[in-house]
């Protein structure tokens, strides 16, 4: 009940296209659903996040569709660049109490020129 | 400037031995967590502290020892190292019913 399940594992992408990674969960619980980038060498950092109440959320290249019936939300990357080869993970968290992030598997993006 | 730093950045030890890692945080966060990513890019939680109070302490081996002396800092202590334990620890924080949480740069430890 606690995961949260991610794919691809790796994408290969040309300059311009719209990677496109998918994440499901199955605590109903989770009402705060964030995206994290990771580049060799660093800690993840914070892209975009999402609360269920919403289906969509952008911010600059990224959005975030979310579907709380189908317990399922993505990442969409518009005009990639090469600059944003990295791998990604969705995570998910009850807003209440600690707020543990319960990690996908991590998708490993990578924009060729 | 450094929002969440660790040290060290490396690490390499034998079996046996008995390592720390330190993190400390200057955003005036009240919660710092422990997680760790394998081989296989896995990040996991371990561990959590709210104000110097453990919150969340997941089914990891008791060779692992968290430590907050004051609410800007979280040591993870680990006894007796195995091979196993290779991965890459990472510290973070966030403030108490805040949402986005800041990592370090993480702790690489090998463990030969």
């Amino acid at each position: 009940q606690q995961q949260v399940k991610q794919s691809p594992q790796s994408l290969i992408v040309q300059k311009g296209g719209i990677p496109i990674i998918n994440c499901a969960y199955e605590n109903t619980a989770f009402d705060y659903f964030p995206w994290y980038q990771q580049f060799p060498g660093k800690g993840p950092a914070l892209l975009i996040a999402i609360r269920p109440d919403v289906s969509e959320k952008k911010e600059g290249r990224f959005t975030i569709s979310f579907n709380k019936s189908a317990k399922q939300f993505s990442l969409h990357i518009m005009d990639s660049q090469p600059g944003d080869s990295a791998t990604y993970f969705c995570a998910a968290s009850m807003i209440q109490g600690a707020q543990k992030l319960v990690f996908g598997q991590g998708t490993r993006l990578t924009i060729n020129p | 400037d450094t929002a969440v730093s660790q040290t060290p950045k490396y690490l390499v030890t034998q079996m046996g031995n008995d390592k720390s890692i330190k993190c400390e945080q200057n955003l005036g966060h009240d919660t710092m967590y422990w997680y760790k990513q394998d081989s296989k890019k896995f990040l996991k939680i371990m561990f959590s502290y709210n104000n110097k109070e453990l919150i969340i302490n997941e089914t990891v081996p008791n060779r692992f020892s968290p430590k907050s002396p004051d609410k800007a800092h979280l040591n993870l202590h680990i006894n007796s190292l195995e091979l196993g334990d290779s991965a890459v620890y990472f510290c973070a924080s966030k403030p108490w019913g805040g949402t986005e949480a800041f990592f370090g740069q993480g702790t690489r430890l090998t463990v030969v």
